[in-house]
């Protein structure tokens, strides 16, 4: 089945920890995305990639990395840089730059 | 600033009743916008509206876009529990390459 896969589900880290959210798609999709998503608030956009090996930053990008070696995954890094980080993390990806998006099911990242 | 303004921010109603949802937009050199319903996890997309195509019916739910007005309605007849969910409205703009996200309204379908 195509679709868009993350992992984990749920993610626990301690305060000064890097830790690294997984996104997977085999929908050939050229634009992949991050998202982040607090109570109460919409997406706000923290990286997206039109092309391997090609990244940009979005509104929230601070205390954020991400790699596009191959197609298919799109990896995200918290670091310990990123202030308030439990919330929970979307993976999308497009055919082309904002049309239709496609979502994975989410990580839940909290900061213990 | 580009920026997409939902309302309500919640809403409760009765199965059976017929709900509207409104999604206002500034953002510059407007190119889509799409309606997505997100229940417990990933938003599913719904409808994309654009300069040529600004009436879309799926089932009970349809969807208009002004232009004029820079705003779109989101409408759902003969609500069902099913329905509850956040509905999220974002905007694509031909400057760059984001969507412009709303807030969402939370709504709630009581049996």
């Amino acid at each position: 089945d195509g679709g868009i896969t993350q992992s984990p589900k749920y993610l626990f880290r301690k305060e000064g920890q890097n830790v690294t959210l997984s996104c997977e798609q085999n929908l050939n999709h050229d634009a992949m995305y991050w998202y982040r998503q607090d109570p109460g608030q919409g997406l706000r956009l923290i990286y997206y990639s039109q092309i391997v090996n090609d990244f940009q930053k979005g509104d929230i990008a601070e205390g954020y990395s991400v790699s596009r070696e191959k197609k298919e995954s799109f990896p995200l890094t918290v670091t310990s840089a990123q202030k308030n980080p439990t919330a929970f993390y979307l993976c999308a990806s497009s055919t082309e730059d904002f049309n239709e998006q496609f979502f994975g099911p989410g990580t839940r990242l909290t900061v213990l | 600033e580009d920026k997409v303004v939902q309302s309500p921010l919640s809403l409760v109603v009765h199965e059976g009743d017929t709900v509207t949802l409104n999604c206002s937009y500034e953002v510059t050199n407007f190119r889509s916008l799409l309606w997505y319903k997100q229940e417990k996890k990933a938003p599913t997309f719904l409808f994309m509206l654009t300069s040529s195509g600004i009436e879309k019916k799926s089932g009970r739910l349809s969807s208009i876009l002004d232009k004029k007005e820079l705003f779109s309605i989101l409408n759902i007849t003969a609500t069902q529990t099913g329905d509850s969910a956040i509905y999220l409205c974002a905007v694509g703009s031909r400057s760059n390459y984001q969507l412009i996200w709303g807030a969402g309204t939370k709504l709630i379908i009581k049996p």
